[in-house]
C-alpha cells in the first residue's frame, strides 16, 4: 500500500510570505504528526491531529498551524516566513496510539 | 527542546564491522523506536520496542528497551555498505502524542 506522501518535495519562498505544506498518510491512518528538521536543532515536534483535532502542539510559534480534513489528509502552514524556518519538514501517521510512525520523504522548504 | 542523548555522534568503520550506538534520557519512556535515514529522505523505521527489557531483532539488527526505562541500545552486526545513514533513536513517554528524538548518529562505512 502507498507510503506516507508530501508535497512538494522542494519549496523555495521569500522572506514574509506564507507557505502551505501537504500530507496524505497511509490508508486507515488517523494520526498525523508534523515535525521540523534542522541541522541545529534536529527534529522537533511540530504538531499532532487526530480526527481533525490537534491533540498536542510542540514549541513554536503561532505562525505554525496545521489542520486535518475528514479524510485525515493533513496541511501546515507557516505565515510571515522567515530565513530560520528554512528546514525539512516531516510528516508522519501511525495507525493507533502503540504504533510506530511512518514517515513520508519530506518536503524541503528554502527560505529566501 | 528536549532531546535524547544519543552517542556515539558519528562512526567510521569497515564493511563487516559490527556497531553499537545508545540512547540515554532523564525522562522514562514507556516507547522506544530506533530510525535510519538516508539523504534527502524521511526516517524509515527499524525496530519498535514498547516494553521494559525488551529485546528486539530485524535482520542484522537488534534492539534493546533499557530495564531502567531511561535507554535504549542499538546493534548492527556484520555491516554492510547500504548501512551508511543517520541513525535516530526517539522515546514517547506515557500518553504523549509526541517524539522525542536523539541528535543521530551518522554511520560511514569503508568497503
Amino acid at each position: 500500500k502507498a507510503g506516507v506522501t508530501q508535497t512538494p518535495r522542494y519549496l523555495i519562498k521569500t522572506r514574509g510570505q506564507q507557505v502551505t505544506l501537504s500530507c496524505s498518510p497511509i490508508s486507515g491512518h488517523r494520526s498525523v504528526s508534523w515535525y521540523q528538521q534542522t541541522p541545529g536543532q534536529g527534529l522537533q515536534f511540530l504538531f499532532e491531529y487526530f480526527s481533525e483535532t490537534q491533540r498536542n502542539k510542540g514549541n513554536f510559534p503561532g505562525r505554525f498551524s496545521g489542520r486535518q480534513f475528514s479524510n485525515s489528509r493533513s496541511e501546515m502552514n507557516v505565515s510571515t516566513l522567515e530565513l530560520g524556518d528554512s528546514a525539512l519538514y516531516l510528516c508522519a501517521s501511525r495507525l493507533g496510539d502503540r504504533d510506530g510512525y511512518t514517515f513520508g520523504s519530506g518536503t524541503r522548504l528554502t527560505v529566501v | 527542546g528536549q532531546q535524547l542523548n544519543q552517542s556515539p555522534q558519528s562512526m567510521f568503520i569497515q564493511e563487516g564491522e559490527d556497531v553499537s550506538m545508545n540512547c540515554t534520557s532523564s525522562s522514562i519512556f514507556n516507547t522506544w523506536l530506533w530510525y535510519k535515514q538516508d539523504p534527502g529522505e524521511g526516517p524509515v523505521l527499524l525496530i519498535a520496542l514498547y516494553k521494559a527489557g525488551e529485546l528486539t531483532s530485524n535482520g542484522r539488527l537488534t534492539a534493546q528497551f533499557g530495564i531502567t526505562r531511561k535507554d535504549s541500545f542499538l546493534n548492527i552486526s556484520a555491516s554492510i555498505p547500504s548501512d551508511v545513514g543517520i541513525y535516530f533513536c526517539a522515546g514517547r513517554t506515557q500518553g504523549a502524542q509526541k517524539l522525542v528524538f536523539g541528535q543521530g548518529t551518522r554511520l560511514t562505512i569503508n568497503p
